[in-house]
């Protein structure tokens, strides 16, 4: 089957810049993460939809971090306006059910410089 | 919120030798722990997970083990490999499919 598929894979901008990030989840999963990976550390969890509604959000800096999930398939994530310390891999990731406890699928990941 | 920390930060071992890492966490709700592999440039891939009501779970040379009392799961790579050279990322799933990860463990396996 085809896995997660992100786009771009990377991108650098200039700081109070906007940047948007496209995810496409594995056919018919219900449930889609957003990860940001700050180098040396592990995934934190940005937001969580299930089918095109937010589970959870509460680590997602909301004045500037903002989140779509159009029709319970693709998903944007956009930062508007860019800081220094967002530079970080953004990941999306896939399940079937998180309900179920079944594994999640990651996609590439976004590379994303703030200068 | 759930905490997790894995330990050691890196590791290095001869071909051949086994593996072994550690993690703790602090919600008792949590019931699901997966480990991931990521290599350089790519997204984590999960090698291997163990729900609470399993103690252990073994894959090839990969091992995992639980203990829900003492709230730690173990990986455990046996005959290393220099292929396994990686970061490895353990996580711990609570409410609602929410995952909470380790920092990472920097695996090199020396030839």
């Amino acid at each position: 089957e085809a896995g997660v598929a992100q786009s771009p894979r990377y991108k650098i901008i200039e700081k109070r810049q906007s940047v948007a990030f496209w995810c496409n989840p594995i056919s018919g999963h219900a449930t889609l993460y957003w990860y940001q990976q700050i180098l040396g550390q592990g995934p934190k969890l940005l937001i969580q939809f299930q089918n095109n509604g937010v589970v959870d959000d509460s680590q997602l800096p909301k004045d500037r971090f903002s989140a779509e999930r159009l029709k319970g398939v693709d998903s944007t994530l956009k930062i508007q306006p860019a800081k220094l310390e967002d530079s970080a891999v953004y990941l999306c990731a896939s399940s079937l059910d998180p309900q179920g406890l079944t594994q999640m699928y990651f996609g590439p990941g976004t590379r994303l410089l703030v200068l | 919120g759930e905490n997790v920390e894995q330990h050691p930060s890196t590791l290095s071992v001869q071909e051949g030798d086994s593996a072994v890492i550690k993690c703790t966490y602090s919600d008792s709700a949590s019931n699901y722990f997966p480990w991931y592999k990521q290599e350089l440039g790519k997204g984590p891939q999960l090698i291997i997970d163990i729900r609470s009501n399993v103690g252990e779970k073994k894959d090839q040379r990969i091992a995992v083990t639980l203990n829900k009392t003492a709230k730690h799961f173990s990986l455990h790579i046996t005959e290393t490999q220099p292929e396994d050279s990686a970061v490895y990322f353990c996580a711990a799933m609570g409410h609602a499919g929410k995952s909470t990860f380790g920092d990472g463990t920097t695996l090199t396996v020396k030839p």
